[in-house]
């Protein structure tokens, strides 16, 4: 079993959907969260940290569920610069565990 | 404001040779890692640094070398290169005094092993 698993996708939406992705992990004993984005095999960048109370940032929005060792990242309103993969990321002992990554593509 | 760099970007190697890649931070973080990526996996951890002169195995080191003489180098060495090397690879480092806190990622170095 993988420690961190996500849908790959592809989700193909329109513009303006409303689209959430799911990522659930192994270990309970992790300790940090966060949502990366990635374009086109370049470098991941932090999209957001995700905390067990929820938190948004704009149009994104995460959510932690400790006790079903689950997260999630609900994305409003998507734009077409929205497309890209979206990497789940777990802390486990001082290292980053990622998900392979699910894939989002935005179409007009 | 250079961040964090890599070279080469893109490499091509025979099985068998020795290819070292390049990692350069300008930011004076303590922590530096470094990844690989393949289709089907996440980035999975191949070494990691906590500071100079102090490194670690992660996930895969199998087959890879690293260094770090100074902090804002970090190399990665693959003493005789395998085609199940071909993969891209990310150099990151993280101001955190921790290690598994955001990371900042180069630009990646594309590998491919004939």
């Amino acid at each position: 079993r993988k420690e961190v698993e996500q849908d790959p996708g592809p989700f193909n939406v329109p513009e303006g959907a409303t689209v959430a992705f799911n990522c659930t992990y192994s270990n309970s004993a992790s300790q940090s969260f966060f949502w990366y984005r990635q374009d086109c095999r370049k470098e991941p960048k932090l999209l957001m940290s995700v905390y067990s109370s929820g938190n948004e940032d704009g149009r994104f929005t995460a959510q932690l569920n400790r006790a079903s060792q689950y997260i999630s990242l609900l994305i409003r309103d998507s734009k077409l610069s929205d497309s890209a993969t979206y990497l789940c990321v777990v802390n486990e002992g001082g290292k980053l565990i990622f998900g392979q990554g699910t894939e989002l593509s935005v179409k007009p | 404001d250079a961040g964090i760099t890599q070279s080469p970007r893109y490499k091509i190697t025979e099985t068998g040779r020795q290819v070292t890649l390049m990692c350069h931070q300008t930011w004076s973080h303590s922590y530096m890692f470094w990844y690989r990526q393949d289709l089907g996996h996440g980035l999975r951890l191949i070494y990691y640094s906590a500071a100079a002169d102090i490194t670690d195995k992660g996930e895969v080191p199998d087959g890879y070398v690293v260094s770090r003489s100074k902090t804002e180098n970090f190399p990665l060495t693959l003493e005789s290169a395998t085609r199940s090397q071909t993969s891209v690879y990310f150099c990151a480092s993280t101001p955190f005094s921790r290690g598994g806190e955001t990371q900042y990622f180069g630009p990646g170095t594309r590998l491919l092993v004939l």
